[in-house]
């Protein structure tokens, strides 16, 4: 089955940082999501990206949907201290296809 | 808060039992998604309902089973239970069928001793 490789698995950084990550497949997806988790709770959709090349910002937050159709990025920017938590991504096939998930980024803002 | 209830938050039970585990969809919604979270891993995708019928099967284990009731919530049950079943079990609800646009329930976490 399908395959989402993300890193880094863990991040540390200081507040006001910028923090880049990103999510690699063996197969190309149609549509590029990304979702954060709170600890406790469920994962939230931040971004969805629906087409090669597409580059989408929501806040400080820019994502973009890989030309090759087999990877995708997330950025942070000037991050603060809610920006904690577990960012993961996931890639949709096709229409009506599962979700696949990468295994997360763990990410800490020191304040 | 994302519309989605999910109940018990926790459940500590032993090996060898039986728990069943409830999700209430967002209002509107018709497919319901679940997905179990293990330490450090990612969300592996269980089974899906839309509408009352099965619509996608992933990992979900032969011990585990699911349901849809006409008033669209769903229950995940899981029997004999090992203790690698522990983990969190999410639920999330679409609007369409087989949506990537899901929204995801608190989660339950279970705890098999």
């Amino acid at each position: 089955g399908q395959q989402l490789n993300q890193s880094p698995q863990s991040m540390f950084i200081q507040e006001g940082e910028d923090v880049s990550m990103n999510c690699t497949s063996s197969s190309i997806f149609n549509t590029w999501l990304w979702y954060k988790q709170d600890p406790g709770e469920g994962p939230v959709l931040l971004i969805a990206l629906y087409k090669a090349g597409e580059l989408t910002s929501n806040g400080r937050l820019t994502a973009q949907f890989g030309i090759t159709r087999k990877d995708s990025f997330l950025n942070i920017s000037a991050s603060i201290p809610s920006d904690v938590g577990i960012y993961f991504c996931a890639g949709q096939l096709g229409s009506g296809s599962r979700l696949t998930f990468g295994e997360g980024t763990q990410l800490t803002v020191n304040p | 808060d994302s519309g989605v209830t999910q109940t018990p938050k926790h459940l500590i039970t032993a090996t060898g039992q039986r728990v069943t585990l409830r999700c209430s969809p967002r209002s509107g919604d018709l497919s319901v998604y679940w997905y179990q979270q293990s330490l450090d891993q990612g969300l592996q995708f269980l089974i899906q309902y839309y509408n009352g019928e099965e619509r996608a099967k992933g990992n979900i284990l032969e011990r585990f089973s699911a349901q849809q009731f006409p008033d669209l919530h769903s229950e995940l049950n899981l029997s004999s239970l090992e203790l690698g079943d522990s983990a969190l079990y999410f639920c999330a609800s679409s609007l369409r069928d087989r949506s990537y646009e899901q929204y995801f329930g608190p989660g339950t976490r279970l705890t098999v001793t």
